[in-house]
């Protein structure tokens, strides 16, 4: 395990569906990150949370809605989702300090997402 | 802009030969950069980074190559592995922007 876990590794929604997506760090790191990772494309940052405060929204669909209770657990709640979301989900996690240079990202496994 | 990018999206090379990734950035403001390695069904994973004030990093059978002056960046792998077979990525990170903006990824292909 890298540190990093997320919940479920799979998920097969509709696209009237609920559901959410969880992430867990257990690496005492301040800061978390939601990405999407089609194929051909590079990773796509969605959402940054520092010290529990979303910092970026990076003009992502509505249909997608963050939530960090704290500095251990992220979500990211699902709705109405289309077809062409259907990706993997990476979550990530770093420790962010005093100085501007990343120490670079500890990432989970991801969610395997597809929308039917 | 923003941008990361590899050369080339997929790379095969033989059991026990040294493979080189290479990578272009576009932003002279990138203050580090990071490979990283995702296998098959797992997130990526940290491989080695190297500050803008270093031109080369080596670590175990990895070495990461660094020249500013045509903003490229590059990943050997020394004596491939079966388990080198993964997707690599780059990432540099902008400085003040507090983020890590990611490449495509070269798919390597190790043959036996």
């Amino acid at each position: 395990e890298t540190g990093v876990t997320q919940t479920p590794r799979h998920l097969v929604m509709g696209m009237t569906n609920k559901k959410s997506l969880k992430c867990e760090q257990h690496l005492g790191h301040n800061a978390m990150y939601w990405y999407k990772q089609s194929a051909k494309k590079p990773l796509e940052l969605m959402f940054v949370y520092s010290l529990e405060e979303r910092v970026e929204n990076n003009s992502v669909p509505s249909r997608f809605s963050p939530e960090c209770p704290n500095s251990s657990h992220l979500f990211l709640h699902l709705h109405t989702l289309q077809p062409e979301d259907s990706a993997l989900y990476l979550c990530a996690s770093s420790q962010e300090g005093l100085t501007e240079i990343n120490y670079g990202y500890t990432f989970g496994s991801g969610t395997r997402l597809t929308v039917v | 802009g923003e941008s990361v990018g590899l050369h080339l999206p997929t790379l095969s090379v033989q059991e026990g030969d040294n493979s080189i990734i290479n990578c272009a950035y576009s932003n002279s403001a990138s203050d580090y950069f990071i490979w990283y390695k995702q296998e098959s069904g797992k997130g990526p994973q940290f491989i080695i980074d190297i500050r803008s004030n270093m031109d080369k990093r080596q670590g175990q059978r990895v070495t990461v190559l660094l020249n500013k002056t045509v903003k490229h960046l590059s990943l050997q792998i020394a004596a491939t592995q079966p388990g080198d077979s993964a997707v690599y990525f780059c990432a540099e990170n902008i400085r003040g922007a507090q983020k890590l903006v990611f490449g495509q990824g070269t798919r390597l292909t190790i043959n036996p």
